[in-house]
């Protein structure tokens, strides 16, 4: 059983739209990552949130941590072929060690 | 400046023979991590270092998996008798911070592709 569960897996969309991907868990996290990752490559981190509420802005990425710091989201607006990629959550208790979720792999068509 | 490096990049190896693979962390990095990652999913936690001590192994899948870092730097992940299903992608990351704060990043290096025939 995967601690922390991504949603959806897939999702091909045309450049321009936005679309939202969740990172959800039963647990309450210390901090949450979030990383894209792109083929042949490892994992790059986007951003750590650590306070319950929390709202951060990367450009057209936006992250929410949720208030219960179980969950947390990422909302990409007007998508390009760039963005492509495995978007993977990451959660920890500690700061230490890191649980990872199973990922949303994501296609932007031109 | 140069980042994580890890060799070999591509492992082919017989059922039950050793092997052995290599993870150089950016200078100065006091923590170091090694995970497995499945194809197309998120890389799964086997272990980590504070400088050279292992602070938690709880993800070595059995005994034949080991690691460490005798110096505080360069880490070496082990496996003995190795069997079909060891075959995955092993990546090794460093970060900056030993434990404490959030807000730290984990730098992963190109991992090392294992297939064990």
């Amino acid at each position: 059983t995967q601690l922390l569960e991504q949603s959806p897996q897939f999702l091909s969309i045309q450049e321009g739209e936005n679309l939202t991907v969740y990172c959800n868990s039963s647990s309450v996290f210390s901090s949450l990552q979030w990383y894209r990752q792109e083929p042949g490559e490892g994992p790059v981190l986007l951003v750590t949130v650590v306070t319950g509420g929390e709202v951060k802005k990367l450009k057209r990425l936006t992250f929410q941590f949720g208030d219960a710091r179980k969950d947390s989201s990422l909302h990409i607006t007007a998508a390009q072929p760039g963005d492509t990629g495995l978007y993977l959550c990451a959660g920890s208790y500690n700061f230490n060690k890191f649980y990872f979720g199973s990922g949303t792999k994501l296609n932007v068509k031109p | 400046g140069a980042g994580v490096s890890q060799s070999p990049r591509y492992k082919v190896t017989k059922r039950g023979q050793d092997v052995a693979l290599r993870c150089d962390p950016i200078s100065g990095h006091v923590s170091l991590y090694w995970y497995r990652q499945a194809l197309g999913q998120g890389p799964e936690f086997l272990t980590y270092f504070n400088y050279e001590a292992q602070q938690d192994k709880s993800g070595l899948p059995n005994d034949r998996f080991s690691a460490e870092r005798p110096e505080g730097s360069i880490s070496t992940l082990t496996i003995q008798r190795t069997e079909q299903r060891d075959s995955a992608m092993y990546r090794c990351a460093s970060s900056s911070l030993g434990t404490g704060t959030g807000g730290w990043e984990q730098y992963f290096g190109p991992g090392t592709r294992l297939t064990v025939t």
